[in-house]
C-alpha cells in the first residue's frame, strides 16, 4: 500500500473554528491534490500543488487554502468552518516522472462535519 | 462537456458468483482510463490503468475491458469474495493539460453477500 497518511481521520467541530487537516507522503512524490467527496458523488479536485512552492486551484471552487512548503507535507486549512463545508477530504499523491499513467495514490481521508 | 456515467449504481451479488460494472466516458482527448476500489471508509486503491492502445488488463480476480473506439470500459469480477465489497471507481484521464486531468464516475457500490 502507498505511504500517504491524512490526520485527523474525523473531526467534529463547531462553526467558525479554523481547521487544518494534514496530509504527508513518504514517497518523494513531486504531484499532490486535495479532494473533496460527498456520499454517493464522485471526487472533486480542489487543490493541486506540482512541488514545492507550488499550488493551483482545481475545478471545484473552494474556501479553503493549501501550501507546499515540504516535499512531503501538503495540508488543507479553513480559516472560518462552515457546516457547508461538510464533507470528506481525500488527499492523493503521484510521481511527475511517471508522466500521465502514474495512479494517484489516496490517503484514507478525513471526514469533517461542522456543526 | 466531457464526463463519465457509471452502471449499475448498485449491484448485490452472492458470493462466489461473478459480476461486471460499466463505464461509459465521453472524454477527450483520451489519454488513460483507471479502475479504483474504494472500501467503506477509505480512500481509492487503484486496481488498473489502461491506455489507448490497450483492450484489456488483469489485475488478480479483476479484469478490465476497453473499447475506445465506442467509449466504453468494463470491470469484470471473477468468482467474487466478500472483501470484494466496496465502490468501484472509473476515473479518465485526458490529455490536455500536462496535469492530466482526471473525470471520475460516481462508482458502483458492490455488495457480496455470503
Amino acid at each position: 500500500e502507498a505511504d500517504i497518511y491524512q490526520t485527523p481521520r474525523y473531526l467534529v467541530i463547531g462553526t467558525g473554528k479554523k481547521i487544518t487537516l494534514e496530509c504527508s507522503q513518504t514517497m518523494g512524490h513531486d504531484k499532490m491534490y486535495w479532494y473533496q467527496q460527498d456520499p454517493g458523488m464522485e471526487l472533486h479536485l480542489i487543490h493541486y500543488s506540482y512541488g514545492v512552492n507550488s499550488t493551483e486551484k482545481g475545478d471545484l471552487s473552494s474556501e479553503s487554502t493549501v501550501s507546499r512548503i515540504r516535499t512531503e507535507h501538503f495540508p488543507l486549512t479553513l480559516e472560518s468552518a462552515r457546516p457547508s463545508h461538510t464533507s470528506q477530504y481525500l488527499c492523493a499523491s503521484s510521481d511527475q516522472d511517471s508522466g500521465l499513467n502514474q495512479p494517484q495514490h489516496f490517503g484514507d481521508g478525513t471526514r469533517l462535519s461542522i456543526l | 462537456k466531457n464526463q463519465v456515467e457509471q452502471s449499475p449504481q448498485s449491484l448485490i451479488i452472492l458470493e462466489g458468483k461473478n459480476c461486471t460494472l460499466q463505464c461509459n466516458y465521453t472524454v477527450s482527448p483520451f489519454s488513460n482510463l483507471r479502475w479504483y476500489k474504494q472500501d467503506t471508509g477509505r480512500g481509492p486503491v487503484s486496481l488498473t490503468i489502461m491506455t489507448f492502445s490497450e483492450n484489456t488488463k488483469s489485475n488478480g480476480r479483476y479484469t478490465a475491458t476497453l473499447d475506445a473506439d465506442t467509449k466504453q470500459s468494463s470491470l469484470h469480477i471473477t468468482a467474487s469474495q466478500l472483501s470484494d465489497s466496496a465502490s468501484y471507481i472509473c476515473v479518465v484521464s485526458d490529455r490536455g493539460s500536462t496535469l492530466g486531468r482526471l473525470y471520475f464516475g460516481r462508482g458502483t457500490q458492490l455488495t457480496v453477500w455470503p
